[in-house]
């Protein structure tokens, strides 16, 4: 059962426009969610969060906005640049304190910048 | 920065092999995990481990073990492997925040 889900395998978008990447969850009892960004031969690197008690959270070009009672977020890159190219994870987590579980990831969409 | 090293990049191993995958973190983080990545499938979490000596099982833990004698080092152990453990291995690390988590460049394992 996939609780973490992400329907778009791959995004294509024109450089200097707007991209937004979709991921719903089905747990209610996440409370902190994540997006990774993953190079080719690269681990994942943090690129923004926000808890649940929050509905947007900014930084610089990215954006992450949370609707609860969807169950739904998204992250928006603007503009899209070419070193945005990369796969974007999404993850959720049930502790957004101490507590040592793992992340739950998406399967990640494939962002494709065309210049 | 924090810095996770896995210990090898790319490894080709035979099926049934005993296989060692090495992961070590310098910020003295307390949490440690190991995931793999497969095409389609996402990052899937397959062990972790919140001190020395403990570890708990993720998602996918079957056919792998661990091992955490000291806090700075967390291996896999793939027991026996087989050529649907042909993955990217990837490990992290992470302080006390959930956004904390700093993951290695990854180990590509071909079991052949």
């Amino acid at each position: 059962d996939q609780q973490v889900k992400q329907n778009s395998p791959s995004l294509s978008v024109q450089e200097g426009r707007i991209s937004i990447l979709n991921c719903d969850y089905t747990n209610s009892m996440f409370d902190y969610f994540l997006w990774y960004k993953k190079y080719p031969a690269e681990g994942p690197t943090f690129l923004i969060s926000i808890s649940s008690i929050k509905d947007k959270n900014e930084d610089g070009r990215f954006t992450v906005f949370l609707n609860k009672s969807a169950k739904h977020l998204s992250l928006h890159i603007v503009p899209s640049q070419p070193g945005d190219s990369a796969v974007y994870f999404c993850a959720a987590s049930r502790y957004s304190g101490g507590g040592a579980d793992g992340l739950t990831f998406g399967k990640g969409t494939h962002l494709i910048i065309q210049p | 920065d924090v810095k996770v090293t896995q210990s090898s990049r790319y490894l080709v191993k035979r099926t049934g092999e005993k296989v060692f995958l090495e992961c070590v973190q310098d910020m003295d983080h307390e949490n440690m995990f190991w995931y793999r990545q497969d095409p389609g499938l996402g990052l899937r979490l397959i062990y972790f481990s919140y001190d020395v000596k403990m570890k708990e099982k993720g998602d996918i833990p079957e056919g792998y073990s661990v091992s955490r004698e000291k806090k700075e080092r967390f291996s896999l152990i793939l027991e026996s492997a087989s050529t649907n453990q042909t993955s990217m291995y990837l490990c992290a690390s992470r302080d006390r925040v959930v956004y904390g988590y700093t993951f290695g460049s990854g180990t590509r394992l071909t079991v052949v």
